[in-house]
């Protein structure tokens, strides 16, 4: 059964860089039936989808943070990652990784998700 | 991007009872909708996707619905464990988006 692990600082600084890590067992991310992806969300709110990424290293964003979004893969260490540029109070969320299976996009295995706090 | 509507936002029943939670979206979406079950402070888990399709290993308790812009989820008859935050999500077009949340409580 494919696990997810979330990994990375649980607090950043006000403009600088989120990064995470999501480490993958029991599964690979160079599966051809798969996506990999980011969603937050952020304390007492809803679910905000933010990109996934293919084992090619195709990616799709969600607009409103594709500017400021990179999700890659590394194959030969079985994980994918999450950058986020400039962040803001507002990017304070739990973020999960999740994998998603190319019949409807669905997410149907998730990492137990970390708390990111954007502070000074 | 596509709006998805749950209602209610929240709902108070007992054990056993049946349940139904509706999710509407603002454009034609054919079953592009999964739903999720999310537990306070635990990762969501997906229940249904395309709509109606049962995810493996989930009670069939448990079922889906509809196409176009309404959408349904149904619990047959409650257990104590169903009692969780339900989210139902889009994902016909980029952005893939949720419903805000639907939290089933015990009455």
């Amino acid at each position: 059964q494919v696990q997810l692990q979330e990994s990375g600082p649980g607090l950043v600084k006000p403009s600088e860089t989120l990064s995470l890590t999501c480490t993958v067992s029991g599964g690979s991310v160079s599966s051809a039936s798969y996506y990999w992806s980011w969603i937050r969300q952020p304390p007492g709110k809803g679910l905000e989808w933010i990109g996934y990424v293919y084992y090619s290293g195709s990616t799709n964003y969600n607009p409103s943070l594709k500017s400021r979004v990179t999700i890659s893969v590394d194959t030969s260490k079985n994980q994918f990652s999450l950058k986020l540029t400039s962040v803001t109070a507002a990017d304070t969320a739990v973020y999960f990784c999740a994998r998603v299976y190319s019949i409807y996009d669905s997410f149907d295995s998730w990492g137990q998700g970390t708390l990111v706090t954007v502070s000074s | 991007d596509i709006q998805m509507t749950q209602s209610p936002s929240s709902l108070s029943a007992s054990v056993g009872d049946r349940v139904t939670i509706t999710c509407r979206a603002n454009q034609s979406i054919s079953t592009y909708v999964n739903w999720y079950q999310q537990k306070s402070g635990k990762a969501p888990k997906l229940l249904m996707y395309g709509a109606s399709s049962l995810q493996s290993g989930v009670p069939p308790r448990f079922s889906g619905s509809g196409s176009g812009t309404d959408f349904t989820l149904t619990v047959s008859s409650l257990q104590p464990e169903d009692f969780a935050t339900y989210h139902c999500q889009q994902t016909y077009s980029n952005p893939y988006t949720f419903g805000q949340g639907t939290k089933l409580e015990i009455k």
